[in-house]
């Protein structure tokens, strides 16, 4: 049972456009929501994060959207580049114990 | 990749038997976990340590074992390798819980092949 579903599996954006990818969750208790971004054969890094007592946060070309009533969330890269080709994952946690759920990933192409 | 190192890189074994991955840490953070990534599902949790000889289960944890006997080291293995268990995979590391949203860090990831 996957906890945290996200959408889509791959994007392909055109430079300079908008790259938005979502990502649902079940259980209320879920307290933080990292971005995790991917290059191919690395380990993912932290790109940005959000509590759920903001609705947005933003940070240079990257934007989390949350939604606490829907259960969801989102990130949104402005501008997008073709160095934003990687793969993104969503994540969540409860506070206390720090452990990530994460989704499925997307596969971000951004054409030049 | 914030002073985490995994050992071996990549492995190619086959079906029965064992095989041990390692972890090793340079920043003397607490908290350590093995992920396994898979395509379609992310990553998903094997198993935690939150302490020197402390660990606990993760998500998929069936087939795998987890020591600590240093704070730089934790150790993942398979005891009996299963095509199945053909991943990639990642250690992490974080400095604290218990309230804080701390940041967890990625290793560079080992690339397992069970034929």
């Amino acid at each position: 049972q996957q906890q945290v579903k996200q959408s889509p599996q791959s994007l392909i954006v055109q430079k300079g456009g908008i790259s938005i990818i979502n990502c649902a969750y079940e259980n209320t208790a879920f307290d933080y929501f990292p971005w995790y971004q991917q290059f191919p054969g690395k380990g993912p890094a932290l790109l940005i994060a959000i509590r759920p007592d903001v609705s947005e946060k933003k940070e240079g070309r990257f934007t989390i959207s949350f939604n606490k009533s829907a259960k969801q969330f989102s990130l949104h890269i402005m501008d997008s580049q073709p160095g934003d080709s990687a793969t993104y994952f969503c994540a969540a946690s409860i506070s206390a114990g720090n452990m990530l759920t994460f989704g499925g990933g997307t596969r971000l192409m951004v054409k030049p | 990749d914030a002073g985490i190192t995994q050992s071996p890189r990549h492995k190619v074994t086959e079906t029965g038997t064992p095989v041990t991955l390692r972890c090793h840490q340079t920043e003397n953070h607490r908290y350590m976990y093995w992920y396994r990534q898979d395509p379609g599902h992310g990553l998903r949790l094997i198993h935690y340590s939150y302490g020197v000889k402390d660990t606990d289960k993760g998500e998929v944890s069936d087939g795998y074992s987890v020591s600590r006997s240093k704070t730089e080291d934790f150790l993942l293995t398979l005891e009996s390798a299963t095509s199945s268990q053909t991943s990639v995979y990642f250690c992490a590391i974080s400095a604290s819980t218990g309230g804080a949203y701390n940041e967890q860090f990625f290793g560079p990831g080992t690339r397992l092949t069970v034929l």
